[in-house]
């Protein structure tokens, strides 16, 4: 069974990047028909869609946030990678990483982690 | 983008009640809807996938139906951990989305 653990600096200043990387284990990110995303929910608000990559590298971003997000994966550690430029106390958010399968829409959530904006 | 909204977006009721949840697609995204209950401090749970799928190790009181861009999720009768936020989300598109959310409060 897939399990996904987000992890990075809990801690970021205005105007910087923030970066998290999110750990697969129990299975490869290489895995054929399945996609990789980053969801956010800051506080007090809903659950927001970042984007997501294939393990061949396709990335699909959330047009308010194409400007400065890029999401990346390494396939040889199994890992997926978030960094969000120019960061503002908007961006304030628990940061999820998730899997979900291409044909059927089956989704796997990570536990997700606080990422804080502030100087 | 598609935009997924919610109705109602809060909800009071009381355990052993049923109760339905909507979810309109501003396109049609066929089959492409999943279904998760948010718990305070706690990650997102998948109820539904597929519009009408339930996911291993939910319980059967959860059902959901629909296609194209009408869509609703059923509780047959609410227990106490229920009570939580519940969100669609669409990836029928390139571009996901979720909905707005469902707030369900003990009345």
């Amino acid at each position: 069974q897939v399990q996904l653990q987000e992890s990075g600096s809990g801690l970021v200043k205005p105007s910087q990047t923030l970066s998290l990387t999110c750990g697969v284990s129990g299975d490869s990110v290489s895995s054929s028909g399945y996609s990789w995303h980053w969801i956010r929910q800051p506080p007090g608000k809903g659950l927001e869609w970042i984007g997501y990559i294939y393990p061949g590298g396709i990335t699909y971003y959330k047009s308010s946030l194409r400007s400065r997000v890029s999401i990346s994966v390494d396939r040889a550690r199994d890992q997926i990678f978030l960094q969000l430029q120019s960061v503002t106390a908007a961006d304030t958010a628990v940061y999820y990483c998730a899997r979900a399968h291409d044909s059927s829409g089956h989704f796997t959530w990570g536990q997700g982690t606080l990422v804080t904006v502030s100087s | 983008d598609i935009q997924l909204t919610q109705s109602p977006s809060s909800l009071a009721a009381s355990v052993g009640d049923r109760v339905t949840i909507t979810c309109r697609a501003s396109q049609s995204i066929g089959n492409g809807l999943n279904w998760h209950r948010h718990k305070p401090g706690k990650a997102p749970e998948l109820l539904i996938y597929g519009a009408s799928n339930l996911q291993s190790g939910v319980p059967s009181r959860f059902s959901a139906s629909g296609s194209g861009t009408d869509f609703t999720l059923t509780i047959s009768s609410l227990q106490p951990e229920d009570f939580a936020t519940y969100y669609c989300q669409q990836s029928y598109s390139t571009v996901c989305s979720f909905g707005q959310g469902t707030r369900l409060e003990i009345k």
